[in-house]
């Protein structure tokens, strides 16, 4: 049980263009999700946390207009990275909290990013 | 400023041996700890989590210690084993159900 996917698994997209990042938990409700990128040999870095139905919380330095992160429902959250550049290059992994008091969250497999 | 540490270096151990990681962090008091897993390429799994008012949780051949004195954790593996071998991530809880990790620990277990 508690199986969160991510799709795509990995994209290569040009700098300009926007790409879509779905994470979905197949077999359970999530209340909240998460999205974090990790660089290379570096730790997560939580970029936003996201409520189904309300806007997400971004992390301070994390700009909004350009991931923006739609929890259209309890099973499904998206990343847009808009007008994407090299340096937006990185893992992005989301992660889904099952239940209101859960204090474990679930990650998916991760997205690879590269941007060219 | 607010810091979690793990060892940087990678660890290796003989198969055999109990691994100990260690998690130390500033300026935080988080009622939440966990532990997670990761493979390269991959997201994280859930291994343990233990609460502040918690010394020490097991589970299988995993143990977890939580000193809030030392603002340490630690990590344990026991009877190790190469399929052990992973980077192994401590998260602190420092909002409502928001974590933030470390850097992790790479832990190779050698045959």
């Amino acid at each position: 049980g508690a199986v969160v996917s991510q799709h795509p698994s990995w994209v290569i997209c040009k700098s300009g263009t926007s790409v879509k990042i779905e994470c979905r938990s197949l077999d359970f409700q999530a209340t909240t999700m998460f999205w974090y990128r990790q660089f290379p040999k570096q730790s997560l870095m939580l970029m936003a946390t996201s409520n189904e139905g309300s806007k997400a919380t971004y992390e301070q330095g994390v700009e909004k207009d350009k991931f923006l992160i739609n929890h259209a429902s309890l099973t499904l959250s998206t990343l847009t990275v808009t007008s994407a550049h090299p340096e937006d290059s990185s893992f992005y992994i989301c992660s889904a909290r099952p239940g209101k008091r859960a204090n474990e969250q679930y990650f998916g497999p991760g997205t690879r990013l590269t941007v060219t | 400023s607010q810091k979690i540490e793990q060892n940087s270096e990678a660890l290796n151990i003989q198969e055999g041996k109990t691994a100990t990681l260690t998690c130390n962090y500033t300026n935080y008091s988080p009622a939440y700890l966990q532990w997670y897993r990761q493979d390269p390429g991959r997201g994280p799994v859930f291994l343990l989590l233990i609460r502040e008012n918690e010394k020490e949780k097991r589970k299988e051949r995993l143990k977890v210690t939580f000193d809030t004195t030392l603002k340490q954790s630690l990590f344990h593996i026991t009877a190790s084993q190469p399929a052990d071998s992973a980077t192994y991530l401590c998260a602190l809880r420092v909002g409502t159900y928001k974590y933030i990790f470390g850097t992790g620990t790479r832990l190779k277990v050698l045959a």
